[in-house]
């Protein structure tokens, strides 16, 4: 029973090249979740996703950032253009179709550690 | 009014002792507070939850108290082992169908033997 799975596990980047993260949720989880972290800054909410929909977009940057849940493979995270400062690391949670977040927790991946060169 | 606000960034206990995490938030529509683990090079896994329902819930060496007027809930850690080293993170939510979690800035526990 296979958890979040997050490729690559590290990524490195130099300054203008794109980025694609990747996450595959639980089986069976409809609503994905990207975070960012960096040091001392805890874990940043990005976007929201269900399957083919953004749902919320509220913390992600305006410019270079977007993110994709398609109906079929994983969900998406790519930043155009990256700079040293989207250095960080980044978390996958999936939580299940319907669900109250007390019943149903998010299970996070092991994340992706994106260095900008 | 969406912060949730942790403290302390870093706690040394000794071996034994009793490991206590504090948060306050703003937003008197949060009813879900979760503590999550985070070991280093793994993602944050949930530890203990609590409803305002209740002011304290307890799982083995791990215990949420709540305090609904102060706002605030703390997480604390009895017996703490050298097993118990990592990075721990309070959040906050609306309990319903995905909302996200908004989460505290982590406090760093290091757990001498």
């Amino acid at each position: 029973n296979a958890g979040v799975m997050q490729n690559p596990r590290h990524l490195v980047r130099r300054r203008g090249q794109e980025a694609r993260l990747r996450c595959s949720p639980v089986k069976g989880h409809s609503h994905v979740y990207w975070y960012r972290q960096l040091p001392e800054e805890g874990l940043k909410f990005m976007v929201y996703l269900q399957k083919e929909n953004i749902i919320d977009e509220s913390g992600m940057p305006k410019e270079r950032f977007s993110a994709e849940f398609p109906k079929e493979g994983p969900s998406i995270l790519r930043i155009q253009q990256v700079v040293r400062g989207d250095s960080a690391a980044y978390f996958c949670a999936s939580s299940p179709r319907t669900s109250s977040s007390y019943n149903s927790p998010l299970h996070f991946g092991n994340g992706t550690r994106l260095t900008v060169t | 009014q969406q912060q949730v606000k942790q403290s302390p960034q870093s706690l040394i206990v000794q071996k034994g002792g009793i490991s206590i995490i504090n948060c306050a938030y703003e937003n008197t529509a949060f009813d879900y507070f979760p503590w999550y683990q985070q070991f280093p090079g793994k993602g944050p896994a949930l530890l203990i939850a609590i409803r305002p329902d209740v002011s304290e819930k307890k799982e083995g060496r791990f215990t949420i108290s709540f305090n609904k007027s102060a706002k605030q809930f703390s997480l604390h850690i009895m017996d703490s082992q050298p097993g118990d080293s990592a990075t721990y993170f309070c959040a906050a939510t609306v309990n319903q169908a995905g909302t996200a979690l908004i989460f505290g800035k982590g406090t760093t526990l290091s757990v001498s033997s």
